[in-house]
């Protein structure tokens, strides 16, 4: 199983919901990742778990709050959040073996904030 | 400067010709570099992964890698038109874990 799958595929939610999106991989990765994407950008990262512990918070603002409950499931609860936060959602994993950090993405979740 | 800079095209070749995607970087003791194809509407794919000076071949694509000059390419050869796409250099710092990626090249091949 070489596949990253996340879910939902879209999402709308009002700015006073709780939503959760969510991460599934079964390589054995042991590094995860969450980025945002907004149309015609690069992918920018917001946080990465290495072996379940939180390596990596870009500053991203507290109404989005990543959980790693084990080594193949990632989170993202979202609290709160604002129109500008409406973006593709994206979960990538990794080995972490050999010192390679080839990313694997999930076909992420469209997030639409109104 | 851009931590990661690619032209953002469009760089438009016909059906059998040599696409040439460029990227550079800023971070001098970055270690890893990849190139990943975004279809429209799509999530990132992977296609090429480089650790070392030198080229690397896999089959139509050839990644170039010159850590003196801060630069990376991509080739594709014979490019088709489901090529099409955007791709986007990606560098990861010393620390391992922090992808950057480039604005992406967006590729058109005419058939």
């Amino acid at each position: 199983d070489t596949e990253v799958t996340q879910t939902p595929k879209h999402l709308v939610m009002g700015m006073t919901n709780k939503k959760s999106l969510k991460c599934e991989q079964h390589m054995g990765h042991r590094a995860m990742y969450w980025y945002k994407q907004k149309a015609k950008k690069p992918p920018e990262l917001m946080f990465v778990y290495s072996y379940e512990k939180l390596s990596i918070n870009e500053s991203v603002p507290s109404r989005f709050s990543p959980e790693c409950p084990n080594s193949s499931l990632l989170n993202l609860h979202l609290h709160a959040l604002q129109p500008e936060d409406s973006a593709l959602y994206l979960c990538a994993s990794s080995p972490l073996a050999g010192g390679t950090n080839e990313q694997y993405f999930g076909p992420g979740t469209r997030l639409t904030v109104t | 400067q851009k931590e990661v800079e690619q032209n953002s095209g469009p760089l438009s070749v016909p059906e059998g010709a040599i696409a040439s995607l460029n990227c550079t970087y800023s971070d001098r003791g970055s270690q890893s570099f990849f190139w990943y194809r975004q279809y429209s509407g799509k999530s990132p794919e992977l296609i090429m992964s480089i650790y070392s000076n030198g080229d690397k071949e896999d089959g139509r694509f050839t990644a170039q890698l010159n850590k003196a000059s801060q630069y990376v390419s991509l080739l594709i050869r014979d490019s088709q038109p489901s090529d099409s796409a955007t791709y986007l250099c990606a560098v990861t710092n010393t620390g391992g874990f922090k992808t950057i990626f480039g604005a992406g090249t967006r590729l058109f091949v005419k058939a």
